[in-house]
């Protein structure tokens, strides 16, 4: 099946300070990536879609200055959480789904953020 | 509006069968999926129903029924890797999934 993959896998960082994770789909285009963010012990919370050569469309509720996503390529989409605090401490997720599988969609790994 | 709801947590012995239901409420309805996700990994895919009927995948099979709005995932012969969250996730449109609050399944020896 399709690989994606995120880096990094857990990050440490300070109040006010921003993280940049990356999402790539590593045999495979994505037209469209997706990111989700999971608190413990809840489900996964789409947070926006990311769309190669065009601006996020973010879920209501989802500050799109906090979180800045950039799909630079069929390939590499990045979410970018800004002036971080520790509310924002959690797992991001992101998914690609290839267009021929209505279904399916394969999902990173994960990063772990938690802010200090 | 939409809505998911499945059960928040089913416990059964090694070698039992789990039933987990999943009834929704969404609107423009393409389908359910169904994911695994072990504690402090990523969800991965299990099955999709397209269409009304049972989908079978070696010891899990899923079920829809559209005029129902409702569907389940059955995991037979339970090995202890299994105990994990289950969750229901409807496609939305554009690719969108929108996922269940999830079901532990907890496996005892």
């Amino acid at each position: 099946g399709a690989v994606v993959s995120q880096h990094p896998s857990w990050v440490i960082c300070k109040s006010g300070t921003s993280v940049k994770i990356e999402c790539r789909s590593l045999d495979f285009q994505a037209t469209t990536m997706f990111w989700y963010r999971q608190f413990p012990k809840q489900s996964l919370m789409l947070m926006a879609t990311s769309n190669e050569g065009s601006k996020a469309t973010y879920e209501q509720g989802v500050e799109k200055d906090k979180f800045l996503i950039n799909h630079a390529s069929l390939t590499l989409s990045t979410l970018t959480v800004t002036s971080a605090h520790p509310e924002d401490s959690s797992f991001y997720i992101c998914s690609a789904r290839e267009e021929r599988e209505a279904g399916e969609q394969y999902f990173g790994p994960g990063t772990r953020l938690t802010v200090t | 509006g939409q809505s998911l709801e499945q059960p928040s947590e089913v416990t059964a012995v090694e070698g039992a069968i789990v039933q987990i239901n999943c009834t929704y409420q969404t609107s423009g309805f393409y389908g359910l999926s169904w994911y695994q996700q072990h504690d402090g990994g990523a969800p991965t895919f299990l099955s999709y129903n397209g269409l009304d009927g049972l989908e079978e995948t070696g010891r899990f099979s899923s079920f829809l029924s559209r005029s129902d709005s409702y569907g389940y995932l059955l995991l037979q012969e339970l090995q202890m890797k299994d105990s994990a969250s289950y969750f229901c996730a409807p496609p939305r449109s554009w690719g969108k999934f929108q996922f269940g609050a999830g079901t532990q399944v907890v496996v005892t020896p």
